[in-house]
C-alpha cells in the first residue's frame, strides 16, 4: 500500500521568502509522487509530477519539488513567495493497482503575509 | 471550454432525500474518478470507472451508486442522505488508469450539505 505524510497543516511565509512544503511518502513499489494545489473554492490543479524521468522536476507558477529516495521524500519549494501563492497543497501517490488511483496526503495550508 | 464539469455546484438539502450529482469530462479520457473531501480537506476515492467498466469501489456505503452511460460521464446518485454525506465532492478523469504517470484532472466539486 502508498501513503504520503504532510508534515504541517498550516504554513505561513512572507512575500518573497523561500516557499518549503513538506511531503513523505511510503510505498512497496517505486513511487510516483504529485503535488497539487486548491486555491479557495475551486477543483484541484497539478503543480508537477515526478514519474522516474528526474529527480527535480519543474512545475507551473515558479514551483519546483525533488524527489530523494533515501529519505523518501518529495517537498515542494518556490525560491520567492507571492500573495497569490496561498492556496492547499496537496501532495499524492499514485497506486500499484491496477485501478492506480491517486492517495492524497492530509494537505497544508499556505498563508502569504505581506 | 471547461475540461471536467460538475453540476450542480452547491446542493443543500434534507436528510433522507435521494440526489444525484453529474459530471461531464470533453477531453476525450478513457477514466472518471469520484472523491471526496471531508470537512477537514481530507480527499479519498470512492469510485472509478474505465470505459464505463467499475474499476474501483472503495468501502462506501451502498447509498451511494455511481452510474456511467459513456465514458464522458460519471454520474452519482445517493439515497437516504445522512448528514455524515456533507462534504465536497470531485469528478476527475485521465487518460488511461493503467499508466501510473497519468495527470487526473479535477473538477471544480460540487459542495453537498445535508441538512
Amino acid at each position: 500500500a502508498q501513503s504520503v505524510t504532510q508534515l504541517g497543516s498550516h504554513v505561513s511565509v512572507s512575500e518573497g521568502a523561500l516557499v518549503l512544503l513538506r511531503c513523505n511518502y511510503s510505498s512497496s513499489v517505486p513511487p510516483y509522487l504529485f503535488w497539487y494545489v486548491q486555491y479557495p473554492n475551486q477543483g484541484l490543479q497539478l503543480l508537477l509530477k515526478y514519474t522516474s524521468a528526474a529527480t527535480l522536476v519543474k512545475g507551473i507558477n515558479g514551483f519546483e519539488a525533488e524527489f530523494k529516495k533515501s529519505e523518501t521524500s518529495f517537498h515542494l519549494t518556490k525560491p520567492s513567495a507571492h500573495m497569490s501563492d496561498a492556496a492547499e497543497y496537496f501532495c499524492a501517490v499514485r497506486g500499484s493497482g491496477s485501478a492506480r488511483q491517486l492517495t492524497f496526503g492530509s494537505g497544508t495550508q499556505l498563508t502569504v503575509l505581506p | 471550454d471547461t475540461a471536467v464539469s460538475q453540476t450542480p455546484k452547491y446542493l443543500v438539502t434534507q436528510m433522507g432525500n435521494d440526489k444525484s450529482i453529474k459530471c461531464e469530462q470533453n477531453l476525450g479520457h478513457d477514466t472518471m474518478y469520484w472523491y471526496k473531501q471531508d470537512s477537514k480537506k481530507f480527499l479519498k476515492i470512492m469510485f472509478s470507472y474505465n470505459n464505463k467498466e467499475l474499476i474501483i469501489n472503495e468501502t462506501v456505503p451502498n447509498r451511494f451508486s455511481p452510474k456511467s452511460p459513456d465514458k464522458a460521464h460519471l454520474n452519482l446518485h445517493i439515497n437516504s442522505l445522512e448528514l455524515g454525506d456533507s462534504a465536497v465532492y470531485f469528478c476527475a478523469s485521465s487518460p488511461n488508469s493503467g499508466s501510473r504517470t497519468d495527470t487526473q484532472y479535477f473538477g471544480p466539486g460540487t459542495r453537498l450539505t445535508v441538512l
